[in-house]
C-alpha cells in the first residue's frame, strides 16, 4: 500500500517568516494530495489540495508543490502569524482505487511572536 | 458547509465493555471513514464505508468493527474496549468514489479505556 513520510515534525518559525514542510509518498498510482491543519481539539480541516495533472498551486499565503517525478510534494506559508500554529497534516489518495487517504505522522507548527 | 458530528467528544469505558462510538454527516456523502489518531503516528485508518450496509477493512481494523444502516450514519464499534484502544478517533465523509474529494472530519472523541 501507499506509505506518506512528513517532515519535520515539529517546526518553530518566527512571525513573518516562512515555513515548509515535507511530504514523500510511495505509490506512483496516487493522484489527489490533500493538506489539513489541526487546531487544538478540533479535527483536521482541509487548507489546499493539488492533483496530479497541477505542479504548483497557491491560495494566498499558502502554496503546494508537486513533483511527480521524485514522489514529493510540499507546504509552503509565507509571512506566517500566530494564528497558522497548528499541527499539519499531508496525505494522498488514489481516486481510481477507492478514495483512500494514507497520511503523514504530521507537523507541529509553531509561530512565535 | 459539510457538518460531520460525532456524538461524545470524551468517553471514559472500562476495560472489556462493549463501546459505540456514534457519527452523523449531513451532506448525503456516500463514503464515511473512521480513523485513530494517536501521537507520532498520524492517523490510520480503521474502517471505511462506500454505501449503506457495505464496509471495507483499513489498515487497523483487528478489535473494531462498524455499521452502517442508514447513509448518513456510521458507527464504530469496540468489541470488547482494551486499554490499547485509548485514542482519538476521528470520523470523515468524501462525496463518492471516483472523484477527488477531501475527507470533511468530525471534531473527534477522546477515548480512555481504563
Amino acid at each position: 500500500g501507499e506509505n506518506v513520510e512528513q517532515h519535520p515534525s515539529t517546526l518553530s518559525v518566527q512571525e513573518g517568516d516562512s515555513a515548509v514542510i515535507k511530504c514523500t509518498y510511495s505509490d506512483s498510482a496516487s493522484n489527489y494530495f490533500p493538506w489539513y491543519k489541526q487546531e487544538l481539539g478540533k479535527g483536521p480541516q482541509l487548507i489546499i489540495d493539488i492533483r496530479s495533472n497541477v505542479g504548483e498551486k497557491k491560495d494566498q499565503r499558502i502554496a503546494v508543490t508537486l513533483n511527480k517525478t521524485a514522489k514529493h510534494f510540499s507546504l509552503h506559508i509565507t509571512e506566517t502569524q500566530p494564528e497558522d500554529s497548528a499541527v499539519y497534516f499531508c496525505a494522498a489518495s488514489n481516486r481510481d482505487t477507492g478514495n483512500q487517504f494514507y497520511f503523514g505522522t504530521g507537523t507541529s507548527l509553531t509561530v512565535i511572536p | 458547509d459539510v457538518k460531520v458530528t460525532q456524538s461524545s467528544r470524551y468517553l471514559v469505558k472500562r476495560t472489556g465493555e462493549k463501546v459505540f462510538l456514534e457519527c452523523v454527516q449531513d451532506m448525503d456523502h456516500e463514503n464515511m471513514f473512521w480513523y485513530r489518531q494517536d501521537p507520532g503516528l498520524g492517523l490510520r485508518l480503521i474502517y471505511f464505508s462506500y454505501d449503506v450496509k457495505m464496509k471495507e477493512k483499513g489498515d487497523i481494523p483487528e478489535g473494531y468493527s462498524v455499521s452502517r444502516e442508514k447513509k448518513e450514519r456510521f458507527s464504530l464499534i469496540l468489541e470488547s474496549a482494551s486499554t490499547n484502544q485509548t485514542s482519538m478517533y476521528l470520523c470523515a465523509s468524501s462525496i463518492f468514489v471516483g472523484r477527488d474529494s477531501p475527507l470533511h472530519f468530525g471534531n473527534g472523541t477522546r477515548l480512555t479505556v481504563t
